[in-house]
């Protein structure tokens, strides 16, 4: 089974913290994702990677950044922590061969931003 | 830019009846993936089912199935003989199959709930 981990399921940071969301996965995957899930407005990307040191952004980068510098591990970094980015962050892998597309994901992390 | 689309923010269901989940999408290309994930309360994000746009066949998956009509762009979920496992935030999803980083656009989820 392919197991996605991430480094705490409940954060609480203050206001202008910088804050790190560790994700790790175990199959060898190479597209790694940080999503965002608000009510109502489902899971929204962030941020992906489909390499080592690769990244793009996705539709809600700002206030955030990413680090790759493993294939397992992906990064989420908040340089100065506000109180709208408090949400629930899901990472993922996906594997794709031929036409088979698979995505898993993390349990989640919720995070409070006081 | 692809959107999806879910109509309602929750359902309910009686125990052993069945239900069906709504979901449109906008897209303009040809080779696509949809997906229905289930995120049980305070659970991880599963996948429950997914459909690749060539085919024309609906997929299932034992009580799950899906009524997929591409001209349409509309995909929803059927669950049949509900039970209470199956209460959770439930999520339509769309990939285009060559975009880069194959990415996931996600509904805004239904919230199910099933009454015993």
């Amino acid at each position: 089974d392919v197991k996605v981990t991430q480094s705490s399921r409940y954060l609480v940071k203050r206001t202008g913290e910088k804050v790190f969301l560790e994700c790790v996965q175990d199959m060898d995957h190479e597209n790694m994702f940080w999503y965002r899930q608000d009510p109502g407005l489902g899971l929204r990307l962030i941020y992906f990677s489909y390499d080592v040191k690769m990244k793009e952004k996705g539709d809600i980068p700002e206030g955030y950044s990413v680090s790759r510098e493993k294939k397992e591990r992906f990064s989420l970094i908040l340089e100065s922590a506000s109180t709208n980015q408090t949400s629930m962050y899901l990472c993922a892998s996906m594997f794709l061969q031929g036409n088979l597309y698979e995505q898993y994901f993390g349990p989640g992390t919720r995070l409070t931003v006081t | 830019a692809q959107t999806v689309t879910q109509s309602q923010p929750e359902m309910s269901v009686q125990e052993a009846e069945t239900v069906t989940l709504s979901c449109t999408y906008d897209t303009s290309e040809s080779d696509y993936y949809l997906f229905w994930y289930k995120q049980p309360p305070s659970r991880q994000m599963i996948l429950v089912i997914r459909q690749e746009a060539y085919k024309q066949q609906n997929a299932t998956e034992n009580r799950f199935s899906v009524n997929f009509q591409k001209a349409a762009k509309s995909f929803s979920l059927k669950i049949s003989d509900s039970q209470l496992g199956d209460a959770a935030m439930y999520f339509c999803a769309y990939t285009a199959l060559y975009n880069a980083g194959n990415m996931l656009t996600f509904g805004g989820g239904t919230r199910l709930m099933v009454k015993p």
